[in-house]
């Protein structure tokens, strides 16, 4: 089975630009979270959905930060307009529902210069 | 609040040598989830395990053992005769219960071990 995609692997982009990052869970999964890792904070959690509604985005730092889930196999994060201090690995993770751990993708590398 | 403590930065050891990753963990649930994810060079992250409170049952599974024991607020995870594709930063990480229908169990992560085996 496939696990979660996301794409682009690697972003380079300049400041003030819009950033779009996707992601396609694993199929049956209801739960689908955005997370973002850097060296100072570490892996936290930005939102996460439950069968493509979201529930908690208490995480988004941002309004420039906005995500969307149209359909249960897709998924956006956006960055509009980016700022050099969002550069970070952007991870998806899905899971179903009854169960705890999450499967996560292989995450978009995201620089902004 | 929950929180998850990984101390030890980085460890570096020679293939074939026994590795300890620690971690202790801060909550104040009566029932919660621990988890030990790896992350290698390539950067993906990889679920390794998932315990739940009310088992403290050790678990071996290879060369992997984890030691759960809930009078120490702790879940290290232990790397018997280490490999250098064990190379890797390893995550600890700990959720509270599911909560009411669509929400869902949160991960706090801890800031990771980055753990190099050599030749």
């Amino acid at each position: 089975d496939a696990g979660v995609i996301q794409s682009p692997r690697h972003e380079v982009t300049e400041m003030g630009q819009e950033v779009t990052l996707r992601c396609k869970p694993i199929s049956g999964h209801d739960y689908l979270f955005w997370y973002r890792q850097t060296m100072m904070r570490g892996l936290e959690l930005l939102i996460y959905f439950n069968n493509n509604v979201p529930i908690d985005d208490s995480g988004m730092p941002e309004d420039r930060f906005s995500a969307k889930m149209p359909n249960a196999s897709f998924s956006t994060l956006k960055i509009q307009p980016s700022e050099p201090r969002d550069s970070a690995v952007y991870f998806c993770a899905s899971k179903p529902t009854g169960t705890y751990e999450q499967y996560f993708g292989p995450g978009t590398r995201l620089t902004v210069t | 609040a929950q929180k998850v403590t990984q101390a030890q930065t980085e460890i570096s050891v020679v293939e074939k040598e026994d590795v300890t990753l620690d971690c202790v963990y801060e909550t104040r649930d009566t029932t919660y989830y621990l988890f030990w994810y790896k992350q290698p060079p390539s950067g993906e992250l990889v679920f390794l395990i998932r315990r739940n409170s009310f088992d403290e049952q050790n678990e071996i599974s290879g060369r992997y053992s984890w030691n759960f024991q809930k009078s120490t607020s702790s879940f290290n995870f232990t790397i018997t005769a280490s490999q250098v594709v064990d190379s890797a930063v390893y995550f600890c990480a700990l959720s509270e219960a599911l909560g009411s229908a669509g929400t869902a169990s949160k991960l706090t992560f801890g800031t990771g071990t980055r753990l190099q085996v050599t030749l």
